[in-house]
């Protein structure tokens, strides 16, 4: 049960931003919620995670809705490279992986 | 930095046969995790040890599948006997030790099981 749902796969032009939602309408007070994503043949990669607030770092922007039972992640300028599956995670001590939504990032 | 290296990349092997895979977390990272990952799937976790001692095994299936990390570094986990079901990637990643719940994970490579 990954507690998560997400889209099964999204496209994107490369350049724009990439929007990748993510419901989690269960989340408990003290649940975080991860982005990680994994690019072909490669193991899982971590992205970011929040709490209640929303988040930046150097790969992507996360909004977290006020009532924490949705998120969304953006890759601000996608590039082909971005490519990947990305997974949506909400946990405390351990993750637990849904199917995550394949997103293909075209020229 | 170095990163998880787990051997070896790719194994094939039949059923009943016995396979194991070897895991090096990034030094200094307390815990280590072994997930199996089924094609078209995302990664289930199989065993967390913090340190050399077992945090959660409740998704090992543990009449075929072990795994140890004797001294707290590096890990094996083992398949005896192997089914055609147990074909898939099996991924090692290790983290911090953990502080307030947030984790953030690096995963190593994989090594990709099949069993015919």
């Amino acid at each position: 049960d990954a507690k998560t749902t997400q889209p099964t796969s999204m496209d994107c032009a490369e350049g724009r931003a990439a929007n990748l939602p993510c419901n989690h309408s269960t989340i408990s007070g003290n649940e975080y919620v991860y982005w990680y994503r994994q690019i072909h043949s490669q193991g899982p990669q971590y992205i970011i995670h929040g709490l209640k607030n929303n988040e930046t770092n150097e790969m992507a922007s996360l909004i977290i809705t006020e009532d924490r039972k949705s998120s969304t992640l953006i890759l601000p300028h996608a590039t082909l490279r971005d490519t990947a599956v990305y997974y949506c995670i909400r946990g405390y001590s351990t993750l637990t992986f849904g199917k995550g939504t394949m997103l293909l990032v075209s020229p | 930095e170095a990163g998880v290296a787990q051997s070896p990349r790719y194994k094939i092997i039949e059923k009943r046969q016995s396979v194991a895979f070897w895991c090096n977390p990034i030094s200094g990272h307390a815990t280590l995790y072994w997930y199996q990952q089924i094609l078209g799937q995302g990664p289930k976790l199989l065993i967390q040890f913090q340190n050399n001692g077992v945090v959660d095994d409740s998704q090992l299936p543990k009449d075929r599948f072990s795994a140890e990390r004797l001294k707290g570094v590096d890990s094996t986990l083992k398949i005896q006997p192997a089914k055609l079901e147990d074909s898939a990637v099996y991924l090692c990643a290790s983290s911090l030790v953990w502080l307030a719940g947030v984790i953030e994970q690096f995963f190593g490579p994989g090594t990709r099981l099949t069993v015919l």
